[in-house]
């Protein structure tokens, strides 16, 4: 089946430096989907991506939805402590079911003060 | 809007017991599904409804029953829990299958 490989799998910085995470895949996707991880808590959408090579922003984050629709970025610029999550990138098919919404495993960002 | 709620938010049971996590939205939400989450598997699919009436199976069904009678509720059902099935446990709600997805708080489940 259709799988996202997310990079890295962890990450530790310093406050204030910038973050670049990815997701790619072998299978095309028509949708791009970034969400962050608190502790104990749900996952939060941050960003959704609707159309190869659409650049999206929320705030200090960035995003983009790649041209060949297999793989898709999320920046971090001037990380701050409130950063510290686990951030999940999510592919979506367009006229399928909840089984087409595939995760990536994660990327765990630690920010030192 | 109270969004997508999950209760218990905790919950330990004992091998063999059964239970129903509850999952409720109110933004009118066609699709819901189940997930759980293990350390380093990422979240995985259960099972998932496309509309009041309408139920599938996701990735990791086994051991799990669904029902959608309302578009707001979606109950998740351990019949017989085991303790592969300690793990926290997410639902979320979307409008329409193109758009993204909201997350419940989740639920803890330990099983003995």
């Amino acid at each position: 089946g259709q799988q996202l490989n997310q990079s890295p799998q962890s990450m530790f910085i310093q406050e204030g430096e910038d973050v670049s995470m990815n997701c790619t895949s072998s299978s095309i996707f028509n949708t791009w989907l970034w969400y962050k991880q608190d502790p104990g808590e749900g996952p939060v959408l941050l960003i959704a991506l609707y159309k190869a090579g659409e650049l999206t922003s929320n705030g200090r984050l960035t995003a983009q939805f790649g041209i060949t629709r297999k793989d898709s970025f999320l920046n971090i610029s001037a990380s701050i402590p409130s950063d510290v999550g686990i951030y999940f990138c999510a592919g979506l098919n367009y006229g399928g079911s909840q089984g087409n919404l595939i995760f990536g495993k994660g990327t765990k960002l630690s920010v030192k003060p | 809007n109270a969004g997508v709620t999950q209760t218990p938010k905790f919950q330990v049971l004992k091998t063999g017991q059964s239970m129903t996590l509850q999952c409720a939205q109110d933004m009118n939400h066609e699709y819901m599904s189940w997930y759980r989450q293990d350390p380093g598997m990422g979240l995985r699919l259960i099972h998932y409804s496309v509309g009041a009436g309408i139920t599938d199976q996701g990735e990791v069904p086994n051991g799990y029953n669904v029902s959608r009678s309302t578009t707001e509720d979606f109950p998740l059902r351990l019949l017989s829990a085991a303790p592969s099935q300690t793990s926290v446990y997410f639902c979320a709600s979307r409008a329409g299958s193109a758009l993204g997805q909201f997350f419940g708080p989740g639920t803890r489940l330990t099983v003995l």
